[in-house]
């Protein structure tokens, strides 16, 4: 079965400095790899994800990720954090198969930022 | 595009009634919608997968009598909570799984914050 480790449960961060966010999966295959973003008492919001290729993925808001197999690792970065980027941060896997989009989440990483 | 939107967004019920919450894809038709509960300051958890036209695939643990779900057409599902009580109370969220080019992809709805008093 798959699953998804974020190691941090709460960072907290400068306004302006730069942040990573880690991520490692367990599953047989290279799966297909998401982070979304989920303000308090909203639904999620699709940041990156990566299916195939280019291992590094540009998202929104100026969110990157590098997909690293060796280390089972997506890690979540951004060079300089704005104080609206405070929210909680989810990785995501799914079964590399055409078509089924099962989803498993991480615990969540909550961010916060501080002026 | 890509809209998913869920109704209500809040609702408050008395113990031991039903409760329906609608997700809805708006601009766009699929086949397979999921239904996810999250705690507070806790992670989602898938609680089935309904598929237009079948039954839902629920997961394991998950109890299909108390949360019904419905997929009757390919841009509405729907979950009944039957017979709530306050362990019920939670943010539930949908997602609408659209196909794209390499693999697919769930858009989320923005959640019911469910009460049960």
């Amino acid at each position: 079965a798959q699953s998804v480790t974020q190691p941090d449960i709460h960072i907290t961060v400068s306004e302006g400095a730069s942040l990573e966010l880690r991520c490692n999966y367990s599953y047989g295959a290279t799966p297909y790899l998401f982070w979304y973003v989920q303000s308090p008492g909203q639904g999620l919001q699709l940041l990156l994800k990566y299916f195939s290729g280019d291992t590094l993925v540009q998202g929104i808001k100026g969110f990157e990720a590098e997909f690293k197999r060796s280390q089972s690792s997506f890690n979540l970065r951004k060079p300089s954090v704005h104080w609206s980027d405070a929210a909680e941060y989810f990785c995501a896997v799914s079964p590399g198969d055409f078509g089924n989009e099962k989803l498993t989440f991480g615990t969540g990483t909550r961010l916060t930022i501080i002026p | 595009g890509a809209v998913v939107s869920q109704h209500p967004s809040r609702v408050i019920c008395k113990s031991g009634t039903s409760v329906k919450i609608e997700c809805r894809s708006l601009d766009f038709q699929a086949t397979t919608m999921f239904w996810y509960r999250q705690f507070p300051k806790k992670s989602l958890m898938l609680m089935a997968t309904s598929n237009e036209g079948s039954k839902a695939t629920y997961e394991q643990g998950v109890e299909k009598d108390k949360f019904l779900i419905n997929h009757a057409s390919l841009t509405l599902s729907t979950l009944t909570v039957t017979s709530a009580h306050p362990e019920d109370s939670s943010f539930y969220i949908c997602s609408a799984s659209l196909l794209l080019a390499g693999g697919g992809e769930q858009f989320f709805g923005p959640g019911t914050r469910l009460t049960v008093l």
